[in-house]
């Protein structure tokens, strides 16, 4: 089974509507983020929780909201869904053990906002 | 904003060649890894390089660190049509608060 799995791999919305995203990990990571990938843009972090009770705007949060329900579960919300947020959208775990950090990716959300 | 940035954008070479991409970022940092991400999926990474190193090997990749110039390397040896990925460099400025800036990355595509 994937360490990192997110919910759901695809879905299209509408204009205005709110939805959610999942991720859910098993790697005992206490670091989680949420990032989106647009073409020719690379990842922007949206949000980061370093641990359950800590929750960081990153780069990109406006028009976003994100959730740390457990150490394992960290969903982002989009409480209004615009078309420019149409994207793929990854999360990301790493852990605090040691001098260097590497993060562990999901396979992806692709959302498409009409 | 995009801390590291690779060059050249995109990439084509025959199997078998080697390739070569770079990443030059602008502040001080505590490492650069690089990742792969195979077409629409998670990032994957490859391998990591700390500030005070200056070449690290793994397998066919080769990364190479220069502080003084703000860039780094990653040379893949023999390439293989499984490479066909993109590749992004994303450094690590340390500190308290940590996140890595990834860059906007490199498409490598290796032909047959």
């Amino acid at each position: 089974d994937a360490d990192v799995t997110q919910t759901p791999r695809n879905r299209i919305t509408k204009t205005g509507k709110r939805i959610m995203l999942e991720c859910s990990q098993t790697k005992g990571h206490d670091r989680m983020y949420w990032y989106r990938q647009d073409p020719g843009l690379g990842l922007r972090l949206i949000y980061y929780s370093f641990d359950v009770k800590d929750i960081n705007k990153g780069e990109i949060s406006d028009g976003y909201s994100v959730s740390r329900q457990a150490q394992a579960k960290f969903s982002l919300s989009l409480e209004s869904a615009i078309p420019n947020q149409t994207a793929l959208y990854f999360c990301a775990t790493s852990d605090t053990t040691g001098y260097q950090e590497t993060q562990y990716f999901g396979p992806g959300t692709r959302l498409l906002v009409l | 904003s995009q801390q590291g940035e690779e060059d050249p954008q995109a990439l084509s070479i025959q199997e078998g060649e080697n390739a070569t991409m770079n990443c030059s970022y602008k502040t001080s940092i505590n490492n650069l890894q690089w990742y792969r991400q195979n077409s629409g999926r998670g990032l994957v990474h490859l391998i990591l390089i700390r500030s005070n190193e200056r070449e690290k090997h793994s397998g066919r990749l080769r990364v190479t660190l220069d502080t003084s110039k703000k860039s780094s390397s990653l040379l893949i040896t023999a390439s293989r049509a499984a490479d066909t990925a993109s590749y992004f460099c994303a450094t690590d400025a340390g500190g308290s608060n940590y996140k890595l800036t990834f860059g906007k990355g490199t498409l490598l595509t290796v032909n047959p």
